[in-house]
Formats: structure tokens, sequence, C-alpha cells
């Protein structure tokens, strides 16, 4: 059965420091590992990974993806308020769906 | 360009009842998948359907079932309905059933009562 952790399950930081979010998976035949944000309802969609060593980058966030250790972490600098929300990672496998870690909460204080 | 549109966005029912919620896919998708995020936890997976058949599914009951129109909007059914059912229902569109561009509607809040 395909398995996701994530680590840590909720984080309380200050506005300016950095975070890093880890995902750690077990998927059959995984072909791409994706990262999404949760506010409110509908997750966004913030990176895809497919390949490891290769790093993404969007603004202030990046991720990275180890296939021979299974994990991706996501990192944040510079938090601000508005990143506050629950980061969920999802691996795939030759089937399309997703599954999803429980995620972590992340509040970012003044 | 609208994106996915899920409908209701809140619904109470009672034990034992039925229920039926809509999904419309973003423009240019043919794939739908549907998933039920329990509170505090992480979206799970129902089902996906494409050419308007389930071709997979998660670890869900035969009370769940789903169906995929030819304009690729799909329903997704549950009878029965137990306490145990109330969650967000997210549904999720992509192209040809891969994963880029996968894109998630703001899901409907379920209540059993």
């Amino acid at each position: 059965e395909d398995k996701v952790v994530q680590s840590p399950l909720s984080l309380v930081v200050h506005e300016g420091d950095t975070v890093t979010l880890n995902c750690s998976y077990e998927v059959t035949n995984f072909r791409s590992l994706l990262w999404y944000k949760q506010e409110k309802k509908a997750p966004t969609f913030l990176f895809m990974l497919t390949s490891s060593g290769i790093e993404k980058k969007s603004g202030r966030l990046s991720s990275i993806l180890d296939k021979k250790e299974l994990f991706s972490i996501l990192n944040i600098t510079a938090t601000q308020t508005g990143d506050s929300a629950v980061y969920l990672c999802a691996p795939t496998g030759t089937a399309s769906k997703l599954t999803f870690g429980t995620g972590t909460r992340l509040q970012v204080t003044l | 360009d609208a994106g996915v549109t899920q409908s209701p966005t809140h619904l109470i029912k009672t034990r034992g009842q039925q229920v039926t919620l809509r999904c419309s896919p973003k423009s240019g998708h043919d794939t739908v998948s549907w998933y039920q995020q329990a509170l505090g936890q992480g979206p799970q997976f129902i089902f996906q359907y494409y050419e308007e058949e389930e071709r997979q599914r998660g670890n869900f009951p035969d009370r769940f079932s789903g169906h995929q129109f030819p304009n690729y909007s799909s329903e997704l059914n549950v009878n029965a309905l137990l306490l145990g059912d109330s969650a967000l229902y997210l549904c999720a569109s992509s192209w040809g059933q891969g994963v880029v561009g996968y894109t998630f509607g703001s899901g409907t809040r379920l209540t059993v009562v």
C-alpha cells in the first residue's frame, strides 16, 4: 500500500524565518511528486518534481526530490503571514491518483 | 477560463440518506478524480473517471459510486450515509488521466447528522 509521511505535523514560526517541510514516501512505480498549498478548501498547485536533485523554485519557495532515499523537501524562505496554510505532498505512481500525506500545518506569526 | 466548479458548496444530510455531488472540470480537461478529506487529514482518493468509465478506485465501499457525462462533468453519489462520511469532498480535473495541470475545485462540505 502506498504510504506518505509528512513532518513536522505542525509548525509555528515568526515572519521572516525559513522553514523546511519534509515528505517521505513509498509508492509503487513512482512517477512524480506534487506539492500543494491548502488555505481554506481547494489545494493549489506549487511544484511537480520528477527528477532527483533538480531544485524547483518559485519566488521564496523551492523544492527538491531524492528518488533514492524516497523523500522531498519544501523550503520557504523569509516567511510571511500569507504563507500560513497546510502544505500537502502527493506522490504518484503509474496510476495517476495522488496519494496525500496528512500535511504540515504552518502558522506564521508577526 | 473557468476552473473546476463543484456544487453544492455545503450540504447537510441525515444518516441513511443518499447524496449526489457535482463537478464540472476545467476547460480542456477530460479526466475527473474525486477525493474525500476528513478534518485534519489529507485528501483520500475515491475514484477517477475518464471516457465516461471508472478507471481507478481507492479503498472506498460500493456505497460510493460515480458517473461521468459526455461533456466530461461528473457526479459522486453516496448511499446509506454514515456519520463518518462527513468530510470535504474535492473534485480534481486533468487531461488524459495525467497529473500535469491537475486542478482542484473548492469542494463540497458534507455534514451527516
